[in-house]
């Protein structure tokens, strides 16, 4: 079974700034890995995700995020955040030939002028 | 694209009253379908998935069911709600070209009272 570690529940960060949300999973198979954001009372939306290939993976809204496979993580990075990118972000993984995700207990990221 | 389309938006119970949520799915055939539920300050608990019509994997023991009764249709049921029903529920859809991603739709916030 695969699980998720988000290790940020809370990220305060100024328009304009970068940040970082940190990802670590643990699996004993190859994985998928996914981030999704999610706004106040709405679904989640795909951000980016990683399959095989290139380990570094763009996204929508100018997100990017970098597979370490020794380190196992997958962390999020924008290099300048917006007040619209104030939400609750989830990192996910799934086996890869699994049905299933599993999510990461999510980060909020709130974006201050 | 595939959509997912959820409702109610909202939805306020009493205890110990029924429920029905109801997800359908368009713009796919024959999906891998999932019910999770966001409790407040929590991160997403898989409920149930279901691979085909009829075909329903339970995640977590609880007062909930779900049912598939057609191939783009996913119900969840309770005969009675408690308190610790409340929550955000997703219904979620797995296409296979899309990279093992999910789509989520829109949710229903459900408060028992």
């Amino acid at each position: 079974a695969q699980s998720v570690t988000q290790l940020d529940s809370q990220v305060p960060v100024f328009e304009e700034a970068p940040v970082e949300l940190r990802c670590n999973y643990s699996s004993s198979v190859s994985v998928y890995l996914f981030w999704y954001v999610q706004y106040p009372n709405q679904g989640l939306q795909l951000l980016l995700k990683y399959l095989s290939g290139s380990t570094l993976v763009k996204g929508i809204n100018g997100f990017e995020a970098e597979f370490n496979k020794s380190q196992t993580s997958f962390h999020l990075r924008k290099p300048s955040v917006h007040i619209s990118d104030t939400a609750e972000y989830f990192c996910a993984v799934s086996g890869s030939n699994d049905y299933k995700l599993s999510f990461g207990a999510g980060t909020t990221v709130t974006v201050r002028a | 694209s595939q959509t997912i389309h959820q409702w109610p938006a909202t939805l306020v119970q009493p205890v110990g009253s029924p429920l029905s949520l109801e997800c359908t799915v368009e713009g796919t055939s024959n999906p891998n379908l999932y019910w999770y539920r966001q409790a407040a300050g929590r991160g997403l608990q898989l409920l149930f998935y279901s691979v085909g019509i009829g075909q329903i994997s339970s995640e977590v023991p609880q007062n909930l069911s779900a049912s598939r009764p057609q191939d783009r249709q996913f119900i969840l049921s309770s005969k009675k709600l408690l308190l610790s029903d409340s929550g955000f529920y997703l219904c979620a859809c797995r296409g296979l070209w899309e990279g093992y991603g999910y789509t989520f739709g829109s949710g229903t916030r459900l408060t028992v009272v």
